[in-house]
Order: structure tokens, then sequence, then C-alpha cells
């Protein structure tokens, strides 16, 4: 099955420095990569999401890439706030496969230093 | 995510004692699943559901029993059999098996005492 490593477990970066948080997938079949957010004791929040028929994609400061040959993808936030400090989740399914469902890795806590 | 809810937010049960958490949507989704969440740990997958009356064992459904009866509601139970059942359950809903994006509820934090 499929196997979601995230890294790293922990960034700290001062505000208005990029931040960047990578994920590499086993399943060469998934096609869907989500980022979450999770602020303290909230639900995961959808930021951003890409599909494998697409390299890049940007919203504002907060940007994915997906190398598919290289199987990996990666969050990148620039210009980051103190409001960006929370838990980051990556995620990867295969809409054709199990049914669609979501394999997470194991999260990335960012903090961003005023 | 405002149209799926998790009760109650907080619960506390003794060792050997089955509880059973609440989740509902009113997005008329057809797919919901739970989660479960401990510290670095990520969201590890418990119980699917893509229609009513039909549902399937995740990653780690021992100790665990579900329910489909609506569509708009998925109770989860953990029963005394579970045991480490202290974590962070977190419910969510997609719209069906075509569509990618899942909402998730607001949680329910269980310690068992």
């Amino acid at each position: 099955g499929e196997n979601v490593e995230q890294h790293p477990s922990t960034l700290s970066v001062q505000e208005g420095d990029s931040a960047v948080i990578k994920c590499t997938y086993s399943d060469s079949a998934s096609n869907y990569f989500p980022w979450y957010k999770q602020e303290l004791g909230k639900r995961p929040q959808l930021i951003i999401d890409i599909r494998s028929n697409v390299g890049e994609k940007k919203d504002q400061r907060i940007a994915v890439t997906l190398n598919k040959t290289a199987k990996h993808f990666s969050l990148h936030i620039t210009e980051t706030q103190p409001e960006d400090s929370a838990v980051y989740f990556c995620a990867a399914s295969n809409s054709a496969g199990s049914q669609g469902n979501l394999i997470f890795g194991k999260g990335t806590k960012l903090s961003v230093k005023p | 995510d405002g149209g799926i809810t998790q009760s109650p937010k907080y619960l506390f049960r003794k060792e050997g004692q089955n509880v059973t958490l609440s989740c509902e949507q009113n997005l008329n989704h057809d797919a919901m699943y739970w989660y479960r969440q401990d510290p670095g740990q990520g969201l590890r997958l418990i119980y699917y559901s893509q229609i009513v009356n039909d549902f399937q064992k995740g990653d780690i459904a021992e100790g665990y029993s579900v329910s489909r009866e609506k569509k708009e509601s998925f109770p989860l139970t953990v029963t005394s059999a579970q045991k480490n059942p202290t974590a962070f359950y977190l419910c969510a809903s997609k719209k069906g098996p075509s569509y990618n994006e899942q909402f998730f509820g607001p949680g329910t934090r269980l310690t068992v005492l």
C-alpha cells in the first residue's frame, strides 16, 4: 500500500523567511496530493492541493510542486507570518484505487518567530 | 467545513467502558471517515464508509466499531477492546468517489481515566 514520508518533523523560521516541507510517496499510481493546516486543537483545513497532471500550483504565498518521477512533492510558504504557525500534513491518494482514501504524512510543526 | 459536527468536544471514560462518538454532516456527502490522531503520528484511518449501510476497516480498526444507517450520520464506538484509546478523533466526509477533497469535523478528544 501507499506510504507517505514527511520531513522535517519540526521547522522554525523567522517571520518573513520562506519555509519548505517535503513529502515522498511510494505508490506511483497516486494522483492527488493535498496539504492540510491544523492549528492547535482545531480541525485540519485544506490549504492547497495538486493533481498528478500538474507540476506546480500557486495560491498567493503558498505553492506546491510535484515531481512524479522522483515521487515527491513539496509545500513552499513565502513571506511567513506568525499566523502560519501550525502543523502541516501532506497526503496522497489514488482516486482510481483504494476508494480514494488519503494516506497522511506524520506532520510538520512550523513555528514562525516574530 | 461547518457542515460537519462532532460531539462531544471532550469525553472522559473509565477503563472497561464502551463510548460512542458522534459525527453528523449536512453536506449531502456520500463518503465518511474516522481518523485517530496521536502526537507525532499524523492521521490514521480507523473506518470509512462510501455509502449508507456499508463500511470498511481502515488501518487501525481493532477495538472500534461503526454504523452507517443514515447518510448524514457515522458514529464511532470505542470499545473496551481498544488498548490505548486516549487520542484526538476526527471525522471527515467527501462528496463521493470521484471527488478528492475531504472536509473535517472539529474533533473529539477522548481521555481514558
